[in-house]
């Protein structure tokens, strides 16, 4: 059973652009949450989408957004990308959205932001 | 407790040693507590899932224990190995994840 995938691996954005991540979470999996991770923090939660429903939502500014598709892959969009939001972008999937569900985490995208 | 913590933040073992760290989290609503191993370079990885007060869980050298009524969690690795350098996470949380900022362990061949 293929993993979790996300794409770009990497990518370089300047100030005051938008970018959009990829996600596509593991085979039968509805359940797909994002985690942005800087030096110094652990993984804080942006949200989590459920069969195309964003179920819950971290404390982030709304220029953090995501969407989920009808075959589960989901997207995160950033809107007027800011210095800070450098970060390494992590998405994981489960087959629920219960708190008892492992999550299966994908490879990430490093978002570096000039 | 408002967060998840863990503690230490990172600690090197010769191998062969045995060692733990403790991961703490709010203990009202308790749902779930989850242990994640993060390699270099890879995705985290889910260790134990854990639901119970008391429950005890093991995979291989790896073992962990969990008290719900005062809101703690100890990992244990037995013999460590120098494979068992990682990033040491737990995540609990009332509906989703709250993440800890992680235990770096560093094995001394």
């Amino acid at each position: 059973k293929a993993g979790v995938t996300q794409t770009p691996r990497y990518l370089i954005k300047t100030r005051g652009q938008q970018v959009t991540l990829s996600c596509s979470p593991i085979s039968g999996h509805r359940s797909v949450s994002w985690y942005q991770q800087t030096p110094g923090q652990g993984l804080q939660f942006l949200f989590e989408y459920f069969s195309e429903t964003q179920r819950n939502k971290g404390n982030f500014p709304g220029r953090f957004s995501g969407r989920q598709f009808s075959n589960s892959r989901s997207e995160m969009n950033v809107s007027t990308l800011e210095l800070g939001d450098s970060a390494l972008y992590l998405c994981a999937s489960s087959f629920g959205d219960t708190s008892t569900d492992t999550q299966y985490f994908g490879p990430g995208t490093r978002l570096t932001v000039l | 407790i408002l967060n998840v913590e863990q503690s230490p933040q990172s600690l090197h073992v010769q191998e062969g040693d045995s060692t733990n760290f403790t991961c703490s989290f709010p203990s009202s609503n308790f749902y779930a507590l989850h242990w994640y191993r993060w390699e270099t370079a890879k995705s985290p990885e889910a260790l134990f899932v854990m639901t119970l007060n008391g429950d005890e869980k093991k995979k291989g050298r790896i073992s962990a224990t969990l008290n719900t009524k005062e809101g703690y969690s100890y990992l244990y690795i037995k013999g460590s190995q120098p494979e068992d350098s990682a990033t040491y996470l737990c995540a609990s949380g009332t509906y989703k994840y709250i993440f800890g900022t992680g235990t770096r362990l560093k094995v001394l061949a």
